[in-house]
């Protein structure tokens, strides 16, 4: 069974300049997760999914982040314009809720750090 | 708010002693909590779960935890920890009703030779 997939790995920007990640997620799990990982912390819950709708946007920076999950299966989280603050790693979690109640599968994440 | 405190930044402990890594939970709703592991530039991966019923569950690469409800914790356990055991530690709950998982700050575990 192939992981959750996240790109990129890595990512080294400016401030004020916009960044993409992107994510697949594992095949047949509805529920897509976006967390932010600043070093030293644990990892806080950007934005849920359960198929193309938003669970779950509370604690979402809506003036700068923004997240779509179209068609049910990937999704894309977008910062524009980045702050230094936003340097960290994205992980990305899927699950398959009804299953498997807590237990999420985590991609490797991608590194943001803003200059 | 429903939530999870980790006391210890980082646990030392020597390969071949048991090893704790500390976890307690506020007392509002059903404590539904987890332990996930994070290895060096990887993402998380679940070790285990208590939901209801045994207060011992058991769980990946010989990991356990007891659920105490008068000390409302959720403390990991091993009896013969590995030098591969050394990670980053995260204790979480789930929020009923939103399915949302909230981690803890993460213990760093490191056992030595």
């Amino acid at each position: 069974e192939a992981g959750v997939a996240q790109s990129p790995r890595y990512k080294i920007i400016e401030k004020r300049q916009s960044v993409a990640f992107w994510c697949n997620p594992i095949s047949g799990h509805a529920t897509l997760y976006w967390y932010q990982q600043i070093l030293g912390q644990g990892p806080k819950l950007l934005i849920q999914f359960q198929n193309n709708g938003v669970v779950d946007d509370s604690q979402l920076p809506k003036d700068r982040f923004s997240a779509e999950r179209l068609k049910g299966v990937d999704s894309t989280l977008k910062i524009q314009p980045a702050k230094l603050e936003d340097s960290a790693v994205y992980l990305c979690a899927s699950s398959d809720y009804e299953l498997r109640f807590g237990e999420l599968f985590f991609g490797e994440g991608s590194r943001l750090t803003v200059l | 708010a429903q939530s999870v405190a980790q006391p210890e930044d980082q646990v030392n402990v020597a390969e071949g002693n048991p090893l704790t890594v500390k976890c307690t939970y506020s007392v509002s709703g059903n404590p539904y909590l987890f332990w996930y592991v994070q290895y060096p530039n990887r993402g998380l991966q679940f070790l285990l779960k208590y939901i209801t019923g045994d207060n011992l569950v058991k769980g990946s690469y010989g990991f356990e935890a007891e659920f105490n409800k008068s000390q409302t914790s959720f403390h990991l356990k091993k009896p013969s920890a590995l030098v591969s055991d050394s990670a980053l530690y995260f204790c979480a709950r789930m929020n009923t009703g939103f399915q949302k998982l909230v981690f803890g700050t993460g213990t760093r575990l490191l056992v030595s030779p």
